[in-house]
């Protein structure tokens, strides 16, 4: 099995961009797929990037995401910051045996 | 629209068993891989189990393994959570999710249901 490794928290000004890094600890991260998740507090996650780079529909296109091979990491990178994406952001994958890896969170503070 | 509905969290004592439902609507459930995920009191996403649209292939996290069963019944579009030997550490808010596409990935949640694991 493998772990997915976040950043505790980010803080970034409105109208600036972020990156979150999620650095998998063993194995390629090209070899699943990676998802991202916006939590707000009191809320269900919902899903702000899926399939490394993908966007889901109504998810405005300040949202990114993609691998780094060298890095074994993935990203999700919000610019022009509003206000509104202060949240959780979790990355998530799967292993070999079928079973889902989350990573441990990000907390975004937009000030 | 899709909903998902899950219930049956409540407080119980260690040791104790629960079984949590899910109650889908707004899409094929039957053509669907479903997962449970939970989420502990002010902690991150935990992943616990999948089970395929047929019920055939179910997997578990290794914290779960042996303790927790996942059932669904596709005549009454219905995901199921058996949880027993109930420790402290299962404490949490538990999610029933849709998988799109045998992706891995959750396209939709519920709203969770909280189990309280205390003496």
């Amino acid at each position: 099995n493998f772990m997915l490794t976040q950043p505790h928290s980010v803080s970034e000004s409105p109208g600036k961009t972020v990156t979150i890094s999620c650095t998998r600890s063993s194995g390629s991260i090209a070899s699943n797929y990676v998802q991202w998740y916006q939590q707000r507090p009191g809320s269900s996650p919902t899903t702000v990037i899926y399939e490394d780079n993908q966007r889901p529909s109504g998810v405005p296109d300040r949202f990114s995401g993609s691998i780094d091979s060298s890095s074994n990491s993935a990203s999700l990178t919000i610019s022009g910051l509003k206000t509104e994406d202060e949240a959780d952001y979790y990355c998530q994958s799967y292993d070999s045996s079928n079973r889902g890896v989350f990573g441990g969170g990000t907390k975004l503070t937009v000030l | 629209e899709v909903q998902l509905v899950e219930s049956g969290g409540v407080v119980v004592q260690p040791g104790g068993s629960l079984r949590l439902s899910c109650a889908a609507s707004g899409f094929t459930f039957d053509d669907y891989t479903m997962h449970w995920v939970r989420q502990a009191p002010g902690k991150g996403l935990e992943w616990v189990s999948l089970i395929s649209w047929d019920g055939g292939s179910t997997y578990y996290a290794d914290s779960v393994k042996g303790r927790f069963t996942i059932s669904r019944d596709n005549s009454k579009n219905s995901l199921y959570l058996q949880m027993n030997s109930l420790r402290t550490e299962d404490t949490a808010l538990y999610y029933c999710a849709k998988d799109w596409n045998d992706e891995f990935f959750f396209d939709y949640w519920g709203q969770g249901t909280l189990v309280t694991v205390s003496s």
